[in-house]
């Protein structure tokens, strides 16, 4: 009973770096979504998958790729990271309804120095 | 331009008694609601949610309450434990998209 699965929990980059973090839901949700959290911010959406083949830009994608693997997976790449994205990042999945509540992963802590 | 606001960043509550955690919104479009809570080192998870064709939804111990005039809604948890320390998102739909807003989030304590 995994829900979504991220990795990986715990990353510490360089300034230019590059990483990719990795979501995966066993749920056969449609949408998938990654969120960053800041302190006082929130959540605020990067990249979403409305569906497989499919990805848009959120309210902070600067800086972001993001691809829908498959169905089950959606990476975020960080190309030449950077510390303003120093963040908590979340990956979440629904079923494609509207209202339907995603579902999300337990994050990745991810410290850029 | 924050379209739900969570003005109250914190909050503190006796074990036992009423904790009261309060949503705005600006747009009238809206007409769906959400609550999650979110645990340190865990994501977010869903609490209860709202129909705008309701004011009120209940789940146990926690009720959600919406004002459609004033574009406000609230959770309401009674008896409130410790358990229920964390931090508290309100969340809306977006109209015609995929994409979820969410509130700033409230840290919720609740003393022994």
């Amino acid at each position: 009973n995994a829900g979504v699965t991220q990795t990986p929990k715990f990353q510490v980059l360089k300034t230019g770096q590059s990483m990719t973090l990795q979501c995966a839901q066993d749920m056969n949700h449609n949408s998938m979504y990654w969120y960053r959290q800041d302190p006082g911010m929130g959540l605020r959406l990067i990249y979403y998958s409305a569906s497989e083949g499919t990805t848009d830009k959120g309210e902070v994608p600067n800086g972001y790729n993001v691809s829908r693997l498959n169905k089950r997976e959606f990476s975020l790449r960080l190309e030449s990271a950077a510390p303003s994205q120093t963040s908590v990042y979340f990956c979440a999945s629904r079923r494609g309804d509207s209202n339907q509540p995603q579902h999300f992963g337990d994050g990745t802590r991810l410290s850029i120095l | 331009d924050q379209q739900v606001k969570q003005n109250s960043p914190s909050l503190s509550v006796q074990e036992g008694r009423i904790s009261i955690l309060n949503c705005d919104y600006t747009n009238s479009m809206f007409d769906y609601f959400l609550w999650y809570k979110k645990y340190p080192a865990e994501g977010p998870t869903f609490l209860i949610s709202i129909s705008s064709i309701k004011d009120k939804n209940e789940d146990g111990r926690f009720t959600v309450f919406l004002n459609k005039s004033a574009k406000h809604l609230s959770l309401h948890i009674v008896p409130s434990q410790p358990g229920d320390s964390a931090v508290y998102f309100c969340a809306v739909p977006g109209k015609g998209t995929y994409k979820y807003i969410f509130g700033t989030g409230t840290r919720l304590k609740v003393l022994a």
